[in-house]
Formats: C-alpha cells, sequence, structure tokens
C-alpha cells in the first residue's frame, strides 16, 4: 500500500523567511497531492493541492511541487507570517473509482514574529 | 452550505464499552472518509464510504466497523474499547465522483474519544 514520508518533523523560521516542506510517496500509481494546514484545537484544512498531470502549482505565497519520477513532492510558503504556524499535513491518493488518502506524519511549523 | 459536522464532539469511556461517532457530510457530498489522528501516528485512515457501501478500508481491526445511511449520513463504531482507542477522530466528506472539484476532501470538527 501507500506509504508517505515527511520532512522535517518540525520547522522554525524567521517571519518574512520561506520555508519548505518535502515529502516522498511509494506507490507510483498516486495521482493526487494535497496539503493540508491544520492549527491548534481546529480540523485540518485543505490549502493547496496538486494533480500528477501538473508539475507545479501556486496560490499567493503558496506553492506546491511535484516529482513523479522521483515521487516527491513539496510544499513551498513564501514571506512567511505568524498565522502560518500550525502543523501541515502531506497526502498521496490514488483517485479512481474510490478515495482513500494517506497522510504523511505532519510538519509541526512555527513562524517567529 | 452548511460544512461537515461530527457528533458527540467530546466522548469519555471505559475499557470494554463500545461507542458510536456520527458524521453528517456537506449536503450532496457522496463520500464520508473516517481516520484516527494520535499524536504519535498522525492521521490513520480508517474507511471510506460512498452510496451505502464500504469502498475502502485502512489497516485497523476488526472492532472498528462503519455504515453510511441513504441520506450520506455515516456512523462509525469500536466495540470492545481499549486505552489505545484514545484519539481524535475525523470524518471528511467529498463528492466522491469524477469532475473538477470532485477530489477535495473537507474535514469535520472531530470527536475527541477518551478511553479510561
Amino acid at each position: 500500500g501507500e506509504n508517505v514520508e515527511q520532512h522535517p518533523s518540525t520547522l522554525s523560521v524567521q517571519e518574512g523567511d520561506s520555508a519548505v516542506i518535502k515529502c516522498t510517496y511509494s506507490d507510483s500509481a498516486s495521482n493526487y497531492f494535497p496539503w493540508y494546514k491544520q492549527e491548534l484545537g481546529k480540523r485540518p484544512q485543505l490549502i493547496i493541492d496538486i494533480r500528477s498531470n501538473v508539475g507545479e502549482k501556486k496560490d499567493q505565497r503558496i506553492a506546491v511541487t511535484l516529482n513523479k519520477t522521483a515521487k516527491h513532492f513539496s510544499l513551498h510558503i513564501t514571506e512567511t507570517q505568524p498565522e502560518d504556524s500550525a502543523v501541515y499535513f502531506c497526502a498521496a491518493s490514488l483517485k479512481t473509482s474510490y478515495d482513500k488518502v494517506i497522510f504523511g506524519p505532519g510538519t509541526s511549523l512555527s513562524v517567529i514574529p | 452550505k452548511a460544512g461537515v459536522t461530527q457528533t458527540p464532539r467530546y466522548l469519555i469511556k471505559t475499557r470494554g464499552q463500545q461507542v458510536t461517532l456520527s458524521c453528517s457530510p456537506i449536503s450532496g457530498h457522496r463520500s464520508v472518509s473516517w481516520y484516527q489522528q494520535t499524536p504519535g501516528q498522525g492521521l490513520q485512515f480508517l474507511f471510506e464510504y460512498f452510496s451505502e457501501t464500504q469502498r475502502n478500508k485502512g489497516n485497523f481491526p476488526g472492532r472498528f466497523s462503519g455504515r453510511q445511511f441513504s441520506n450520506s449520513r455515516s456512523e462509525m463504531n469500536v466495540s470492545t474499547l481499549e486505552l489505545g482507542d484514545s484519539a481524535l477522530y475525523l470524518c471528511a466528506s467529498s463528492p466522491g465522483t469524477s469532475g473538477t472539484l470532485s477530489y477535495e476532501q473537507y474535514f469535520g470538527p472531530g470527536t475527541r474519544l477518551t478511553v479510561t
């Protein structure tokens, strides 16, 4: 089955700096890669996603890149702000006739003002 | 549209008891997935239901079961509770069918289960 690894487990950056979180997946058939942000005491919320036919996707300060050959994908946050502090989860799934989303273990991001 | 709702929000049970958790998806969503979240294990996939059928199952023992009703509401049941079952149980809904937006999952607030 699918296995997703995520690094680093914790990340601390100065406000205004960039943050990068990297994930690898094992199942080459996976074709959908969402990223979720979970603030303390709240539910995970989808922040960006990418499908296997796209190499990069941006949404304001957030971008995700996908390398299918190497089976890894990354989240890039530029100009970080204190409100970006949260746990970020990457995930991989095979979207055919069912939903089975496998999550990485999470990265706790702290943005220091 | 109203978001995904889960009841109850908090639950305290003792070992050996059973528990039933409920999830109401976003209107029009037909797929409901369940996850167990613990500090050490992150988000673990339990199972996914679509049109009252379990389409996918994670690696959890048979004590964990679920079902889905014709209105897409879903319940999960845990029998013979163990201390290690203490966790936040999250459900997520998605359209579940092909289409541009069909991949997105929306999470409920979760049910915090404590087993003593």
